[in-house]
C-alpha cells in the first residue's frame, strides 16, 4: 500500500449504530487530519493529530470520537449520529520536524469514506 | 484570518480550450497556497503548490498558476483542456508557521467534446 488509505471507502449506518472509520498512512508522516466534506460547503477540518497528540479539535460533536494510536494509523468513531452527519470523510497526513518545528508544505489525502445516516 | 475565495462553483470549456479556474486569497501575511484536484468518488490530489520560491508555479497534468501579490490571486490555467480533466478543483491556503489549511469551496471544472 501506498500513500493514505482509508476504511471502509462506503458506509451506511442507522442512527443508533456503532461504527468506526479507520485510515492508514504510510509516507512516514506524524501528523493526522480528519475533514468532513459536504455538499456545497467547504472541506471542514475537524481534528488535527500531531506525534499521537490531538492539538486541535473545531468544536466537533462527541458523537465523533478520534483515535491516534501510533503515527500511522487514525481513527474516527461514530455513535448516535444524525442523518446531517452523512458526509465524505477524508483523513490527510503530512509531517513535521520535531526539532525545528518546521512543517511541510502540503497534505495528502486518502481517498475518503462515504458515509450515509438512516 | 486567512481565506480564499473561488469564482464560480461551475467552469464549462470545449476540450482543447483554455481553461482558466479563480483564486483570491486574503491573507496579513505572504501565504502558501495550493491547487487540490478532487476526481469522483476520490480524495483530493495536490496539483501545485507556491512556496514563495518562483511566482509562476508548474504542476502536474499541464496545469500552471501564478502567484500575484498585488492582486491577491493564484489562478489556476492549463492552455489546452481534456475531457480527463473534468473534476472539481480546490484553491487552499495556509499561513507560515501554521498548520491549518483553509480551503476554497470549489470549482467543478465542465469540458465537453
Amino acid at each position: 500500500e501506498t500513500g493514505v488509505t482509508q476504511t471502509p471507502r462506503h458506509l451506511v449506518m442507522g442512527m443508533t449504530n456503532k461504527k468506526s472509520l479507520k485510515c492508514e498512512q504510510h509516507l512516514g508522516h506524524n501528523a493526522m487530519y480528519w475533514y468532513k466534506q459536504s455538499a456545497k460547503k467547504p472541506l471542514e477540518l475537524m481534528f488535527v493529530y500531531n506525534f499521537k497528540e490531538q492539538t486541535e479539535n473545531n468544536s466537533v460533536p462527541s458523537r465523533f470520537s478520534p483515535e491516534c494510536p501510533n503515527s500511522s494509523h487514525l481513527f474516527l468513531h461514530l455513535h448516535t449520529l444524525q442523518p446531517e452527519d452523512s458526509a465524505l470523510y477524508l483523513c490527510a497526513s503530512s509531517h513535521l520536524f520535531r526539532t525545528s518545528g518546521r512543517i511541510s508544505y502540503e497534505q495528502y489525502f486518502g481517498p475518503g469514506t462515504r458515509l450515509t445516516v438512516t | 484570518a486567512q481565506s480564499v475565495t473561488q469564482l464560480g462553483s461551475h467552469v464549462s470549456v470545449s476540450e482543447g480550450a483554455l481553461v482558466l479556474l479563480r483564486c483570491n486569497y486574503s491573507s496579513s501575511v505572504p501565504p502558501y497556497l495550493f491547487w487540490y484536484v478532487q476526481y469522483p468518488n476520490q480524495g483530493l490530489q495536490l496539483l501545485l503548490k507556491y512556496t514563495s520560491a518562483a511566482t509562476l508555479v508548474k504542476g502536474i497534468n499541464g496545469f500552471e498558476a501564478e502567484f500575484k501579490k498585488s492582486e491577491t490571486s493564484f489562478h489556476l490555467t492549463k492552455p489546452s483542456a481534456h475531457m480527463s480533466d473534468a473534476a472539481e478543483y480546490f484553491c487552499a491556503v495556509r499561513l507560515t508557521g501554521f498548520q491549518k489549511l483553509v480551503f476554497g469551496t470549489g470549482t467543478r471544472l465542465l469540458v465537453s467534446p
